[in-house]
């Protein structure tokens, strides 16, 4: 019952950009959109999240579409370490609930 | 700062046996999360606090699973009796608040295979 579409996986070079897309078609005014990132045999990692603008920080960007139906985070030059299954998430006061997320390869 | 501790790292059990979990969220975080995650899928809310108190249980399969936060620290949750089904990853995360506007930090988990 995720409030979000993620291709199930995708590939990139490594030092190359990597734009990972998200739908959420239904989403509230209320709703953050968040990205977390998951590595081998580890809990959950936060990586970014925003409302209506588009936000950096030292992992990543999230440009979020005017609409706010849709939003792609941005990994500007990708390593092997950034390879990992990348969940897209709408939270709210009362909900953070996973998909089943984007499985990133980097080849070197 | 010390991150979102839990324990058990694995625990294996025998169907029909009782199993508890434990979780330690990062100091002064109100609002505390139970995950399942099979393997190959995403994280699966099971039960959500606030402080002491139950925000969402809605996911949790109450005729096994407990969990409880009593004073609003420390949270376990419990699976009596245990089926083959149970087994999976059981991840424990905590934020400041319920707020969209905070992020959520992640245990390792604990890894249940029921035999």
């Amino acid at each position: 019952d995720a409030k979000t579409t993620q291709p199930n996986s995708m590939e990139s070079n490594e030092e190359e950009p990597v734009h990972l897309p998200c739908n959420h078609s239904t989403i509230s005014g209320t709703d953050y959109i968040h990205w977390y990132r998951q590595l081998p045999s580890q809990g959950p990692e936060y990586v970014i999240h925003g409302l209506t603008s588009n936000v950096n920080n030292r992992m990543a960007s999230l440009a979020i579409a005017e609409d706010r139906k849709s939003s792609t985070l941005i990994l500007h030059r990708a390593t092997l370490r950034d390879a990992a299954v990348y969940y897209c998430i709408l939270r709210n006061n009362n909900d953070m609930r996973f998909g089943a997320g984007t499985r990133l390869t980097v080849k070197p | 700062e010390a991150g979102v501790a839990q324990s058990p790292r694995y625990k294996i059990i025998e169907k029909r046996q009782s199993v508890a979990f434990w979780c330690n969220p990062i100091s002064g975080h109100a609002t505390l999360y139970w995950y399942q995650q099979i393997l190959g899928q995403g994280p699966k809310l099971l039960i959500q606090f606030q402080n002491n108190g139950v925000v969402d249980d809605s996911q949790l399969p109450k005729d096994r699973f407990s969990a409880e936060r009593l004073k609003g620290v420390d949270s376990t949750l419990k699976i009596q009796p245990a089926k083959l089904e149970d087994s999976a990853v059981y991840l424990c995360a905590s934020s400041k608040n319920r707020g969209g506007n905070t992020e959520a930090f992640f245990g390792q988990g604990t890894r249940l295979t029921v035999v």
